[in-house]
């Protein structure tokens, strides 16, 4: 079956500095891959949609200068938590779609930020 | 905002038990799912059913869904401590595999 790769699992990082978490699918081309927030005990919610080529379409209320994403490749999709703060740390997942494969989700990044 | 409201939120049993969450959603749709996700991890697919369905099966699993009222319940028989999961429901995505949006959620708990 398809697999996304998500790097890295966890990350610590100091306040103010920036954090990138990268998303591969790797046996299939995704021209479409989701971001997602989730906080402790909670749903998914969708940050943005990424698709190659072209500039991520953000959800409402989300920070597209805060939550830089890039999509350069079918198979990479990145997300840069720029100048993060404490209230930056969550839970972030990617998600690619294929019409082969469906919906296939990475396995997460913890992001702490101290 | 989340399309689909699950219940119950938390869920526990025991093992050989069965487990039956719900989900609601409002606007019309092409199709549900289900996934699950074990404590900090990624989602895993586990079933999908179509508006034109009423019941899918997968192994343990029974899903159904009622589009008259917008609802839709997960059936886990016979459960095992490796069930331990929270399961969402989503809609969304169509044949242009579009946006997810997810349910808020159960958290199952199966004591062995």
């Amino acid at each position: 079956g398809a697999v996304v790769s998500q790097h890295p699992s966890r990350v610590i990082c100091k306040s103010g500095t920036s954090v990138k978490i990268e998303c591969r699918s790797l046996d299939f081309q995704a021209t479409t891959m989701f971001w997602y927030r989730q906080f402790p005990k909670q749903s998914l919610m969708l940050m943005a949609t990424s698709n190659e080529g072209s500039k991520a379409t953000y959800e409402q209320g989300v920070e597209k200068d805060k939550f830089l994403i890039n999509h350069a490749s079918l198979t990479l999709s990145t997300l840069t938590v720029t100048s993060a703060h404490p209230e930056d740390s969550s839970f972030y997942i990617c998600s690619a779609a294929d019409r082969a494969y469906g919906y296939t989700f990475g396995s997460g990044t913890r992001l702490t930020v101290v | 905002s989340q399309q689909g409201e699950e219940d119950p939120q938390a869920l526990s049993i025991q093992e050989g038990e069965n487990a039956t969450m719900n989900c609601s959603y409002k606007t019309s749709i092409n199709n549900l799912q289900w996934y699950r996700q074990n404590s900090g991890r990624g989602l895993v697919h586990l079933i999908l059913i179509r508006s034109n369905e009423r019941e899918k099966h997968s192994g343990r699993l029974r899903v159904t869904l009622d589009t008259s009222k917008k609802s839709s319940s997960l059936l886990i028989t016979a459960s095992r401590a490796a069930d331990t999961a929270s399961y969402f429901c989503a809609t969304g995505g169509g044949t242009s595999y579009g946006k997810l949006t997810f349910g808020q959620g159960t958290i199952l708990t199966v004591h062995p």
